[in-house]
């Protein structure tokens, strides 16, 4: 157990839809970081959060959104799904430093489904 | 852009074979670099940080090395075991702003 949690772990809507999946990163950890994993596709980054701070953007759709709040949770929101939006989503949190090259620990991930 | 390159893809060995793969990347602007290990239905478990040119690193039968002037690291296993079976990611990490890279990955099978 990493001490990352995500909620919830499945998740089955249609397309053109919203929906908000959270993660609550190991406690200390100020850096939030969430990845997308598609059908046999590696590990695509999509954003890094730092203490609320957006630090680091990746290959993120603008149908899709993130947040970091003060308790230091954060949320993903994806917006209008489209089919190609099913793949698995996961969080990591690292420790205090956003310049420092620190691991990051992952969270058991929600699967996401749209049909 | 960065470009982290992992290969072989996969790899089938026999239980009490010892195997390696190979992390390639530009050499640099070198910060850092991470080895991950996915078991499948899991999530990806930190290894390794390897942050110095010559790092040698190691847990249990598992070693990695790395080579900055080059621009590669090596990830040993010795006497490989089913349990190893496994996906094993070599990652760039964000730092200053910059996004983290993921390898597409080395998926290992070990045969009993």
């Amino acid at each position: 157990d990493s001490g990352v949690t995500q909620t919830p772990k499945h998740l089955i809507t249609a397309t053109g839809q919203r929906v908000t999946l959270r993660c609550s990163p190991r406690s200390g950890d100020l850096s939030v970081y969430w990845y997308q994993q598609s059908l046999d596709q590696g590990l695509q980054f999509l954003i890094q959060y730092y203490n609320g701070e957006e630090r680091a953007k990746g290959n993120i759709l603008e149908r899709f959104s993130a947040q970091q709040f003060p308790d230091l949770h954060s949320e993903l929101n994806l917006s209008s799904l489209e089919l190609g939006d099913s793949a698995l989503y996961f969080c990591a949190s690292s420790s205090t430093s956003p310049s420092a090259p620190e691991t990051q620990y992952f969270g058991p991930g929600t699967r996401l489904l749209v049909l | 852009i960065l470009n982290v390159e992992q290969s072989p893809q996969s790899l089938h060995v026999q239980e009490g074979d010892s195997t390696n793969f190979t992390c390639s990347f530009p050499s640099s602007n070198f910060y850092a670099l991470h080895w991950y290990r996915w078991e499948t239905a899991k999530s990806p478990e930190a290894l390794f940080v390897m942050t110095l040119n010559g790092d040698e690193k190691k847990k249990g039968r598992i070693s990695a090395t790395l080579n900055t002037k080059e621009g590669y690291s090596y990830l040993y296993i010795k006497g490989s075991q089913p349990e190893d079976s496994a996906t094993y990611l070599c990652a760039f990490p964000g730092t200053g702003g910059f996004k983290t890279i993921f390898g597409a990955g080395t998926r290992l099978f070990v045969k009993a």
